[in-house]
């Protein structure tokens, strides 16, 4: 089965500083990762995806992420942190419709 | 519309009620997800509609949980009887296919309440 690992329940970074929000899968073929954003009280925002080609993903936000086959690795990636990008971050994978979610990261930027 | 859109945003029930949860897709979407978020539980799946195709109720969690799609757009989700571990959030959403390299976008959600 697919499944989805987010390992840090909460990530603490201080503005301006670059911050990697991290997520590990397990499938069984292609993978389809995806990264969503959510904001307090808000739905689930589309950030960016792999399918295929270029391992490193260009998002909205500035957000980008690094595919890494070898490691099963989906890091979401920022050079420079804002305030604003506190929210909580899920990582999931399709299978083959539905998308199956990692437990979320909290990011929380310090100014 | 521009989005998807859910409604009731906020939703109090007593206990042993029916509630109807409704969800209104990107305009020619033709797949719909039904997703539930909670506290203990994280992110479920739930039912997932594609064109006219049967749904996929595979993460329905009992029969009192139902959903139809009609007319190929407009979702309703029911909950009958409701208990208090119903409590949660219900998001739904729609994608422009059902292809796994298809981005899925997401309403605001229903939080609902069950006292």
């Amino acid at each position: 089965a697919q499944s989805v690992a987010q390992p840090e329940d909460q990530v603490n970074v201080a503005e301006g500083n670059p911050l990697t929000v991290k997520c590990t899968y397990s499938v069984s073929g292609n993978p389809y990762l995806f990264w969503y954003v959510q904001y307090p009280n808000r739905g689930l925002q589309f950030l960016l995806k792999y399918i295929t080609g270029d391992n490193l993903v260009k998002g909205s936000y500035g957000f980008e992420a690094e595919f890494n086959k070898s490691q099963t690795s989906f890091h979401l990636k920022k050079p420079s942190a804002l305030v604003s990008d506190s929210a909580l971050y899920f990582c999931a994978v399709r299978d083959p419709y539905q998308l199956i979610w990692g437990a979320g990261t909290k990011l929380i930027i310090k100014p | 519309g521009a989005g998807v859109s859910q409604s009731p945003s906020n939703k109090v029930t007593e206990k042993g009620k029916d509630v109807e949860l409704r969800c209104d897709p990107i305009s020619g979407h033709t797949a719909l997800y039904w997703y539930r978020q909670s506290l203990g539980q994280g992110l479920e799946f739930l039912i997932y509609f594609q064109g006219n195709s049967a749904p996929d109720k595979s993460g329905l969690p009992s029969d009192r949980f139902s959903a139809e799609r009609t007319g190929g757009s407009v979702s309703t989700l029911t909950i009958q009887r409701t208990q208090q571990e119903d409590s949660a959030v219900y998001l739904c959403a729609s994608s422009s296919s059902a292809t796994p390299n298809t981005e899925a976008f997401f309403g605001q959600g229903t939080r609902l309440t069950v006292v």
